[in-house]
This record gives C-alpha cells, sequence and structure tokens, in this order.
C-alpha cells in the first residue's frame, strides 16, 4: 500500500499570498498523482491530475509539480474561493489519499 | 452537464447488505470507467472499487474485498455497488466517480467528476 503524506496540516494564509502544499509517498509513484480540492458540503473537485495536468476549467494559479516521491500544489495569489481542504491522491498501484491539507484565512 | 447521482443509502444493522446506485448523464457512459470513493464523517477519501468501461475488469480495496460488487449497466447509464456483510468501519458517504479519459493513455484512476454522495450508516 502506498502512503501518502501532506504537509503542513493546516497552512495559515492572507488572500493574495502564494500558497504551496506538499505531499509525499511511501515510494515512487511515477507522476501518477492528482490535487482535490473539496469545501464544507461539497464532493471534491479534480486540480490537477497527473502531477501537472490542470483540469478543465481550473484558474492558471493553481499548478502542479514533482515527480517520484515528493509533489507540490502552489496556489500562486489566493482568492477567498480558495480557502478550503486539499487532497493529494494517487494512482501509482490502487488509488490512495492523502489525509489532506486545510488551507485557512489568516 | 455531467451529472452523478447516487442512491440507496440508508441506516442498516451489521452483517447486512445495501445496493447503491448512481445514474450519470451528461456524457457518453460506455466512454469510461467508473468508481467508487468514500469519506467518513470528518474524516478524509477512501477509494472503495472501480470498474472499466464494460465491466470486464474491477478492482477493490482490501477493505471491502470479497464484500463488495462493483457492476455497472450502460443501457442504464447505471453503476452499482453490492454491499455484503456489512461494518460499523463502512460508515461513510459514499460517491460516485467518473475516471479521467485521457486521449493518449485512455480512462485514468483520478476522478473528474464526483456526484453529491449518499450516506450509508452500519449500526446496531
Amino acid at each position: 500500500e502506498i502512503v501518502l503524506t501532506q504537509s503542513p496540516a493546516t497552512l495559515s494564509l492572507s488572500p493574495g499570498e502564494r500558497a504551496t502544499l506538499s505531499c509525499r509517498a511511501s515510494q515512487s509513484v511515477s507522476s501518477y498523482l492528482a490535487w482535490y480540492q473539496q469545501k464544507p458540503g461539497q464532493a471534491p473537485r479534480l486540480l490537477i491530475y497527473d502531477a501537472s495536468n490542470r483540469a478543465t476549467g481550473i484558474p492558471a494559479r493553481f499548478s502542479g509539480s514533482g515527480s517520484g516521491t515528493d509533489f507540490t500544489l502552489t496556489i500562486s495569489s489566493l482568492e477567498p474561493e480558495d480557502f478550503a481542504v486539499y487532497y493529494c491522491q494517487q494512482r501509482s498501484n490502487w488509488p490512495s489519499f492523502g489525509q489532506g491539507t486545510m488551507l485557512e484565512i489568516k | 452537464e455531467v451529472q452523478l447521482v447516487e442512491s440507496g443509502g440508508g441506516v442498516v444493522r451489521p452483517g447486512g447488505s445495501l445496493r447503491l446506485s448512481c445514474v450519470a448523464s451528461g456524457f457518453t457512459f460506455d466512454d469510461y470507467g467508473m468508481s467508487w470513493v468514500r469519506q467518513a464523517p470528518g474524516k478524509g477519501l477512501e477509494w472503495v472499487s472501480g470498474i472499466n468501461w464494460n465491466g470486464g475488469s474491477t478492482n477493490y480495496a482490501d477493505s471491502v474485498k470479497g464484500r463488495f460488487i462493483i457492476s455497472r449497466n450502460n443501457a442504464k447509464n447505471s453503476l452499482y455497488l453490492q454491499m455484503n456483510s456489512l461494518r460499523a468501519e463502512d460508515t461513510a458517504l459514499y460517491h460516485c466517480v467518473r475516471k479521467v479519459n485521457t486521449i493518449v493513455g485512455g480512462t485514468i484512476d483520478h476522478f473528474d467528476y464526483w456526484g453529491q454522495g449518499t450516506q450509508v450508516t452500519v449500526s446496531s
């Protein structure tokens, strides 16, 4: 089983700032990593798939990078609607998710 | 507009069974693999099971293997999850999700559309 560890657990930032979220895999997942955003009471939304591909309709301020075991989701300039929980997910083996990073308003 | 609408959840005693359904619309259903992902109350996400476009290939998380069966009916644009021998730890919101369909690699196990989910509670 591939374990994904996200850091930090909580990130406190202000609108307009840059956010950097990390996801580390217990073994290499190549580039088979996705990022999702989830707001309270809503289903998750796919942001990035296969490490760096933005999903349909996702703004350019969201970008993904990394390969192997270390991945990053960057939000270049936070908008008020970006404050949410973010999950990473690998598909190298049976799909698994990280435990999430809560991005909160400072 | 892509829509995935789940139904069939409810309260069941340990050892009982439930059958979840998901009706898809807004896309060509048999072009896509599908999966079920669950989220326990206040917890993270857990992939449960997946199925390819024609039902010929299925896979399961170890936590449900031998107890759950995924299936689909392309004529009815529907996905199903038969859940047997239910346990308290199966309590969760169950989402029907669509796999990403890439031009080069076919469908892959990332999930681009999610239903709102159907709640399953296993309790005596």
